[in-house]
């Protein structure tokens, strides 16, 4: 069965400071993996998403990924975290049918 | 980019009531909408995929006759939770994509709560 851990409920950081959120999958296939963001009232938002091709992916706001098969992992990283990045992060997996499995999220705080 | 709305943001209403939310793709066709449930400090849970013109598939242990949706058009989807309870108080959004597209569009949610 498919799944999605992101190991880490909670995390804080200063502002200023690398990040990384980790996000683990269990998927029989090649997997689709996305970030979103979710702002306190707010829709989600994708960050970034992997396909195939480059394991490094890009997003917006800074972020990037990056897909590592032998561990199952797509973390996500920013090298610098503004006040403005504080929200709810989800790691999400594709699946046949274009649904998607989520993560139970990470929620990031910023200490100025 | 594409934007996804929920109507209304934000209800209250009375145990045994009828609640119903809508979800309008405003700028694109969205051949299938999702529906999402969350509950507080946790993840979407799918509820529901629904496909423009067709009988939306459940998820195991949704209740279709508590949750009935209808995609009537490619722009609307509507999700009514029948007869609700204070235990169907939650967070319900919706997402939509276009035929043959992978990315999913979310609306910002509706806050229900049961009385």
């Amino acid at each position: 069965a498919q799944s999605v851990t992101q190991p880490d409920i909670h995390i804080t950081v200063s502002e200023g400071a690398s990040l990384e959120l980790r996000c683990n999958y269990s998927y029989g296939a090649t997997p689709y993996l996305f970030w979103y963001v979710q702002s306190p009232g707010q829709g989600l938002q994708l960050l970034l998403k992997y396909f195939s091709g480059d394991t490094l992916v890009q997003g917006i706001k800074g972020f990037e990924a990056e897909f590592k098969r032998s561990q199952s992992s797509f973390n996500l990283r920013k090298p610098s975290v503004h006040w403005s990045d504080a929200a709810e992060y989800f790691c999400a997996v594709g699946r046949t049918g274009n649904q998607f499995y989520f993560g139970t999220g990470t929620s990031l705080t910023v200490i100025p | 980019g594409a934007v996804v709305s929920q109507h209304p943001s934000r209800v209250i209403c009375k145990s045994g009531t009828s609640v119903k939310i809508e979800c309008r793709s405003l700028d694109f066709q969205a051949t299938t909408m999702f529906w999402y449930r969350q509950f507080p400090k946790q993840s979407l849970m799918l509820m529901a995929t629904s496909n423009e013109g067709s009988k939306a598939t459940y998820e195991q242990g949704v209740e279709k006759d508590k949750f009935l949706i209808n995609h009537a058009s490619l722009t609307l989807s509507t999700l009514t939770v029948t007869s609700a309870h204070p235990e169907d108080s939650s967070f319900y959004i919706c997402s939509a994509r276009v035929q043959g597209a992978w990315e999913q569009f979310f609306g910002p949610g509706t806050r229900l709560t049961v009385l």
